[in-house]
């Protein structure tokens, strides 16, 4: 049972545009979504956060923005960069789950963006 | 630098054979999880330790131990009832198993069969 889903494995964007990653969620329990990237051979890098309490959140070239009543959040890099080009996977947690920090991850989206 | 670190980078089992993978933080963190990421699929749960001397079972805790006698230390033990074991594994830290923390990840162990 898939909680967390990232139905697109591949993503392919031309420098300086918009990417955009998508994640849906199925356990309305949910109310802590993270974003990671993961470049190959190394671990995840924590990138973006957002709590169920806001439907957008921003770090620079980085906005979240979450829809509670789709369960979809989705990830949008702008403008897209080369050095972007790695896995990204979504995470969700619920706060009810007796403080076990416990993540539920996505299978990936990679993001290739081409010069 | 603070950090996670694992290793070794890759490690090779026979058939039968136990093998410990290390993971040591030096970020003073409470929490520290240990995930199993397989080809096309998301990071799975293995174990996870909230305070020292204490640790949970994750979503694939069969043929897998771990302890966790140091607070910067969670070694993961991969036994030989462990059938599948090939797969990245991925060692984490956060600063409480709170609402709100973000993990942070050691740059994995590559296990693989002999």
């Amino acid at each position: 049972d898939q909680q967390v889903k990232q139905n697109s494995p591949s993503l392919s964007v031309q420098e300086g545009r918009i990417s955009i990653l998508n994640c849906d969620y199925t356990n309305s329990m949910f109310d802590y979504f993270l974003w990671y990237k993961k470049y190959p051979a190394e671990g995840p890098t924590f990138l973006i956060s957002i709590s169920s309490i806001k439907d957008k959140n921003e770090d620079g070239r980085f906005t979240v923005f979450l829809n509670k009543s789709a369960k979809h959040l989705s990830l949008h890099i702008v403008p897209s960069q080369p050095g972007d080009s790695a896995v990204y996977f979504c995470a969700a947690s619920a706060s009810m789950s007796g403080n076990t920090g416990k993540l539920i991850f996505g299978q990936g989206t990679t993001l290739q963006v081409k010069p | 630098d603070g950090g996670i670190t694992q290793s070794p980078k890759y490690l090779f089992r026979k058939e039968g054979q136990n093998v410990t993978l290390s993971c040591e933080q030096n970020l003073n963190h409470d929490a520290m999880y240990w995930y199993r990421q397989d080809p096309g699929q998301g990071l799975r749960l293995i174990y996870y330790s909230q305070i020292v001397n204490d640790f949970q079972k994750g979503d694939i805790a069969e043929g897998y131990s771990v302890s966790r006698e140091k607070k910067e230390s969670f070694p993961l033990t991969v036994t030989s009832a462990q059938k599948n074991p090939t797969a990245f594994y991925l060692c984490a830290s956060s600063a409480r198993t709170e609402w709100g923390q973000p993990q942070h990840f050691g740059d994995g162990t590559r296990l693989s069969i002999l």
